[in-house]
C-alpha cells in the first residue's frame, strides 16, 4: 500500500484564491510528522510546513496552512491568496518515528497559478 | 553558510562508467541522505547516514554504494551506471531523529541531474 498518496496531478488556481492540495498517508506508528515541499520549476525542493502527530493544533506558515485530520489520515494543504510564484510542484512526505528520520514522498501534484 | 551544496549541477555518463556525487553541508547535522527524484515523480529514499562512519540502505540501493567519513560530507558513488539511473539525484541534511519537530526538517541541495547514455 503506498504510505503517502496526493491523487491530483495537477490542478490550476486562479491568482488571489484559494487552493487546496490534498494528501492522504498510511501508517500504524503512533508517531510520525508530515511535511509539505514545494519545487519550483528551478529544481529545489524548499520546506513549507510540518505537522506533528501529537500536535493539536493545524501548523500555519504565512499563506501556508495544514488541514490535518489524524483519524481521516489526511494531511492537506491550504495556500491562501495565490500569486504567480506559487507555480510549482508541491509534495508531501511522512515521516516515521519508528523508521528513523526517512521521508516518504508522494507523487506530487502540479499547481499552475493563472492571473 | 551556504546549507547543502552538491557537486556536480550535472553529468552525463556512458553505460558502464563510475562517478561520484558529492554532498556538503555546513549546518553541523548528524543525518544525511540521498533521494533520486525521477520524472513526475516523488524522491525515493537510496541511502542515508545517522552520523560520521555510519551507512545504511534506503528503499532503492541497489546500484549505488555511499560513504560518510566527515560529518560534513556524504557522498553517493556510482561503480558501473546503467541507463536505469538517468535521474535528478537531491542530498539532503537533518539535525537528528530525536527531536519530535520541525527541527527534524530535511534540508535539500539543489539537486545532480545525471544522465546515463
Amino acid at each position: 500500500a503506498q504510505k503517502i498518496t496526493q491523487t491530483q496531478p495537477g490542478m490550476f488556481v486562479q491568482e488571489k484564491e484559494a487552493v487546496t492540495l490534498d494528501c492522504t498517508y498510511d501508517t500504524s506508528d503512533p508517531s510520525y510528522g508530515l511535511f509539505w515541499y514545494k519545487q519550483p520549476s528551478s529544481g529545489e525542493m524548499i520546506f513549507l510546513i510540518y505537522q506533528g502527530s501529537y500536535d493539536q493544533q493545524n501548523a500555519t506558515e504565512g499563506r501556508y496552512s495544514l488541514n490535518f485530520q489524524k483519524a481521516r489520515k489526511s494531511a492537506n494543504l491550504v495556500i491562501s491568496a495565490s500569486q504567480l510564484g506559487d507555480s510549482a510542484m508541491y509534495f508531501c512526505a511522512m515521516r516515521e518515528t519508528a523508521a528513523g528520520n526517512k521521508l516518504t514522498f508522494g507523487g506530487g501534484t502540479r499547481v499552475l497559478v493563472k492571473p | 553558510n551556504a546549507g547543502v551544496t552538491q557537486t556536480p549541477k550535472f553529468r552525463v555518463l556512458k553505460t558502464g562508467q563510475s562517478m561520484t556525487l558529492l554532498c556538503a553541508q555546513d549546518m553541523n547535522h548528524e543525518y544525511m541522505y540521498w533521494y533520486r527524484q525521477d520524472p513526475g515523480m516523488g524522491l525515493r529514499l537510496i541511502h542515508y547516514s545517522v552520523g560520521e562512519g555510519t551507512t545504511a540502505k534506503g528503499e532503492v540501493p541497489d546500484g549505488y554504494n555511499v560513504s560518510r567519513l566527515k560529518k560534513q560530507n556524504f557522498l553517493l558513488g556510482l561503480e558501473s551506471a546503467a541507463p536505469s539511473q538517468t535521474s535528478v539525484y537531491f542530498c539532503a541534511s537533518s539535525y537528528s531523529q530525536m527531536a519530535a519537530g520541525p527541527t527534524d526538517t530535511q534540508y535539500f541541495g539543489p539537486g545532480t541531474r545525471l544522465t546515463v547514455l
